[in-house]
């Protein structure tokens, strides 16, 4: 089946430590996206890629880092410098065309011990 | 001001009742709208997509969209318990390179 998926579900992260997130899709996908969400909150853009080997920040990039070596993964990293990261999140994926609608993986939940 | 604005709720309706859901946006140049719902704990999924001014209807779900009052609406008919979720305003800003910027969410509750 075609989709998107992420791993692990559940992260777990020490003070100091960089952790990563997996994001992967199926799709054939030109464009994917990360997104965060606080409780009761929207979400917020954190990168996105519209192509191979380029991404953008969005508008909380402070604290994370991607990359986009290859186009069906899309892999994010919360660093130590990320001082409040627990929170859902979200990737993301379109063809990258106007007015496109996202097709979401199901999401990982981090949070601090 | 957000770009995209929506009551949080909750917002309470009796079952088989219609539920109003609204967004409000602040850049004029939005071209596309979409709504999604999203269950505790899971990932959005899209109900519905609008781009152009008026109704657009899919089953029970009805989008309205008033781009001179820069405010779109979701109705949901009959509305039934498993409804009962937090819906997720989306807006694409023309130029943002195809990137969505979400609402906060209103939150139903469909009563028995």
């Amino acid at each position: 089946d075609g989709g998107i998926t992420q791993s692990p579900k559940y992260l777990f992260r020490k003070e100091g430590q960089n952790v990563t997130l997996s994001c992967e899709q199926n799709l054939n996908h030109d464009a994917m996206y990360w997104y965060r969400q606080d409780p009761g909150q929207g979400l917020r853009l954190i990168y996105y890629s519209q192509i191979v080997n380029d991404f953008q920040k969005g508008d909380i990039a402070e604290g994370y880092s991607v990359s986009r070596e290859k186009k069906e993964s899309f892999p994010l990293t919360v660093t130590s410098a990320q001082k409040n990261p627990t929170a859902f999140y979200l990737c993301a994926s379109n063809q990258g065309t106007t007015n496109e609608k996202l097709f979401f993986g199901s999401g990982t939940q981090l949070s601090v011990l | 001001q957000k770009e995209v604005e929506q009551n949080s709720g909750p917002l309470s309706v009796p079952e088989g009742a219609i539920a109003s859901l609204n967004c409000t946006y602040s850049d004029r140049v939005s071209q596309s709208f979409f709504w999604y719902r999203q269950y505790s704990g899971k990932s959005p999924e899209l109900i519905m997509s609008i781009y152009s001014n008026g109704d657009k209807e899919d089953g029970r779900f009805t989008a309205q969209l008033n781009k001179a009052s820069q405010y779109v609406s979701l109705l949901i008919r009959d509305s039934q318990p498993s409804d009962s979720a937090t819906y997720l305003c989306a807006v694409n800003k023309a130029g943002g390179g195809n990137k969505l910027t979400f609402g906060t969410g209103t939150q139903l509750k469909v009563e028995l």
